[in-house]
């Protein structure tokens, strides 16, 4: 099992509608959950962190599931500048790097 | 808004060839890191570093990698015999506290072409 998945897409989508992605992993001692945002030739850029409680900023909701290894990103209202890659991203404790999954390709279309 | 910057945005070079990649990070920030990204595949970890040393490093960053901080702002990747297989887009990123806290901020990236 890749140490974290992602369905590549891509997501085409109309504005307005709400779209959501899924991440499984497969290291069960991650500690923290991430998503960023990558545009075309662009750097990752965080998008928010994502806690076992679930989050919510603006139209973005995260959601984790520890059990499952499992976690999710919502995107409300969708718009024409949300179109990017979808990274999901984790670490384990301590000081250890980020481990990528290869993203989630999103395209919102007039 | 402070920025991690680096330079050159694009480098060509012959495969054989030693390279060296800059990277400013931000100014206060105490973690360092390296990262790639071959066309079409997902960001793939170099090497990170703290407290002027190496602090973890990947398969990938073999005895050709090394890094530098040789001042108090600058942060150096260099390649030192570059391969085909090294034509990649480089990452420099730095973070005020441990990952896993927070989030690390990435430059622009470097392109290196090998040919």
């Amino acid at each position: 099992r890749k140490e974290v998945e992602q369905d590549p897409g891509p997501f085409n989508v109309p504005e307005g509608a709400t779209v959501a992605f899924n991440c499984t992993y497969s290291n069960s001692a991650s500690q923290s959950f991430f998503w960023y945002r990558q545009d075309c030739r662009k750097e990752p850029k965080l998008l928010m962190s994502v806690y076992s409680s679930g989050n919510e900023d603006g139209r973005f909701t995260a959601q984790l599931n520890r059990a499952s290894q499992y976690i999710s990103l919502l995107i409300r209202d969708s718009k024409l500048s949300d179109s990017a890659t979808y990274l999901c991203v984790l670490t384990g404790q301590g000081n250890t790097p980020l481990v990528f999954g290869k993203g989630t390709r999103l395209s919102v279309i007039a | 808004e402070p920025e991690v910057t680096q330079t050159p945005s694009h480098q060509v070079t012959q495969m054989g060839q030693e390279v060296i990649l800059r990277c400013v990070p931000i100014s206060n920030h105490l973690y360092f890191y390296w990262y790639r990204q071959i066309l079409g595949q997902k960001v793939e970890f170099l090497v990170s570093f703290y407290n002027n040393e190496i602090s973890e490093k990947s398969e990938i960053f073999d005895d050709q990698f090394s890094v530098e901080r040789p001042d108090g702002s600058n942060f150096t990747l260099k390649i030192r015999s570059t391969k085909l297989e090294d034509s990649a887009m480089y990452f420099c990123a730095s973070s005020d506290r441990d990952p896993f806290y927070g989030e690390q901020f990435f430059g622009p990236g470097t392109r290196l072409t090998v040919l």
